[in-house]
């Protein structure tokens, strides 16, 4: 089945500790985008990514890096510098482009700090 | 400013009964997308429906339809029939420069939670 996967379904981090949150999909999208859920809330953009070697900040960059480095994947590292990490984290991907296609996303992440 | 705006954070529905959830939205783009999007509490976001700025009529898709009032610039969801399993958060998104090459960015609202009563 096509879809997206996200890995773990929960993290954990340490004061001072960088994780990385997974993204895999194989739905063959050139678009793929990171967003971040604070409870009762809606979705805010970190990074995005339209096209393999290269990817753009999104609304809430700071203290996050990506990286995109084969089509199917876009790995989320946060840092020791995002204060407030806790939260719930979304990937998606889309066809892009000239398109009217929406996003699908994968189950997400919760991230909590120790 | 609110590029989409939600203005019910909560609803309440008696089961097989209709609701309408409202989304406006402000853009000077003419040319963009509408979509909304169904959340669990599990967490996963569900895509509904989908209405271009340049369609004539308006959305449906099974049970849900979107009452899109580009003039008013607003896009409401409509569910029919409300059952138990619809409970959940919903979200109006919106993507501008559609048909362009464009980034895919959506632009999300704050969402409204239904909560359906048997």
């Amino acid at each position: 089945d096509g879809g997206i996967t996200q890995s773990p379904k929960y993290l954990f981090r340490k004061e001072g500790q960088n994780v990385t949150l997974s993204c895999e999909q194989n739905l063959n999208h050139d678009a793929m985008y990171w967003y971040r859920q604070d409870p009762g809330q809606g979705l805010r953009l970190i990074y995005y990514s339209q096209i393999v070697n290269d990817f753009q900040k999104g609304d809430i960059a700071e203290g996050y890096s990506v990286s995109r480095e084969k089509k199917e994947s876009f790995p989320l590292t946060v840092t020791s510098a995002q204060k407030n990490p806790t939260a719930f984290y979304l990937c998606a991907s889309s066809a892009g482009g000239y398109s009217n296609q929406p996003q699908h996303f994968g189950d997400g992440t919760r991230l909590s700090i120790l | 400013a609110q590029k989409i705006t939600q203005t019910q954070p909560g609803m309440f529905v008696q089961e097989k009964e209709a609701v309408t959830l409202d989304c406006t939205y402000d853009t000077s783009d003419p040319s963009y997308g509408l979509f909304w999007y169904k959340q669990p509490s599990s967490g996963e976001m569900i895509f509904l429906i989908y209405q271009g700025s340049y369609d004539q009529q308006n959305a449906t898709e099974g049970r849900y339809s979107l009452n899109f009032q580009k003039a008013r610039k607003s896009a409401n969801l409509v569910i029919s029939a409300s059952q138990l399993g619809d409970s959940a958060m919903y979200f109006c998104a919106m993507r501008e420069g559609l048909w362009r090459s464009n980034t895919g960015k959506l632009i999300f609202g704050q969402g409204t939670t239904l909560q359906v009563k048997p």
